[in-house]
């Protein structure tokens, strides 16, 4: 859905730890996913992505998790690491166009 | 090295004074994209191109205009900025995601423009 409101959702947690980063989307047409990094000043860096055909996908320290029935996809970070810190988004593809529907996004902020 | 360049990377205009925010990629990219980013929210989609073909949005300001001269430069042009219109800018790029089913934007660092 559309990104709405001004207070983004926050996700503390200490270095080392694993962290989960949830996104619950709602057309149920949607068939690609993709997750984004954006730290402070920068433009969004793509991390992973994943198409509806899967239901888990990995990448270095990463995975995406994609549960279709309850739409619903997750971000799982692997020991992480201050450098981490940023605001994630998720977005989804939903039809035969050439654009992304982008998630609010969650900050996350790790610990040391 | 640099695949997606904005410039300038600052820019401060006057209210309703004329302003243009560039951008330019090496990646050899069919489609360009414009997004408009406040604080703590989701890039918002002005438009794209896919090659010389324009997609506006439909919620897009007509005071937001975009040129596309070839693939490698795009340039958004906001006629009349309003204290609204001060945000982030950001380009990106895309091979064309309906062929390629990929839908991975690479995105330069955006342009932060201020309105007085």
């Amino acid at each position: 859905g559309e990104s709405v409101g001004l207070h983004l959702p926050t996700l503390s947690v200490q270095e080392g730890d694993n962290s989960i980063i949830n996104c619950a989307y709602s057309n149920s047409a949607s068939d690609y996913f993709i997750w984004y990094k954006q730290e402070s000043g920068k433009g969004p860096q793509f991390i992973i992505d994943i198409r509806s055909n899967m239901d888990k996908r990995q990448g270095q320290r990463v995975t995406v998790l994609l549960n279709k029935t309850v739409k619903h996809l997750s971000l799982q970070i692997a020991a992480t690491q201050p450098g981490d810190s940023a605001v994630y988004f998720c977005a989804e593809n939903a039809g035969n166009n050439r654009k992304l529907i982008w998630g609010l996004g969650t900050s996350l902020a790790v610990n040391p | 090295d640099a695949m997606v360049i904005q410039n300038p990377r600052y820019q401060v205009t006057q209210f309703g004074k004329p302003v243009t925010l560039s951008c330019s990629q090496t990646l050899n990219h069919n489609v360009m994209y414009w997004y408009q980013q406040k604080s703590s929210q989701a890039p918002k989609l002005l438009f794209h191109y896919y090659d010389k073909d324009f997609n506006n949005e439909a919620d897009t300001p007509d005071n937001f205009q975009s040129r596309r001269p070839n693939t490698s430069f795009c340039f958004l042009d906001i006629r009349s900025p309003g204290l609204g219109d001060a945000a982030m800018y950001l380009c990106a790029t895309s091979r064309d995601p309906i062929r390629e089913i990929s839908y991975e934007q690479y995105f330069g660092p955006g342009t932060r423009l201020t309105v007085t």
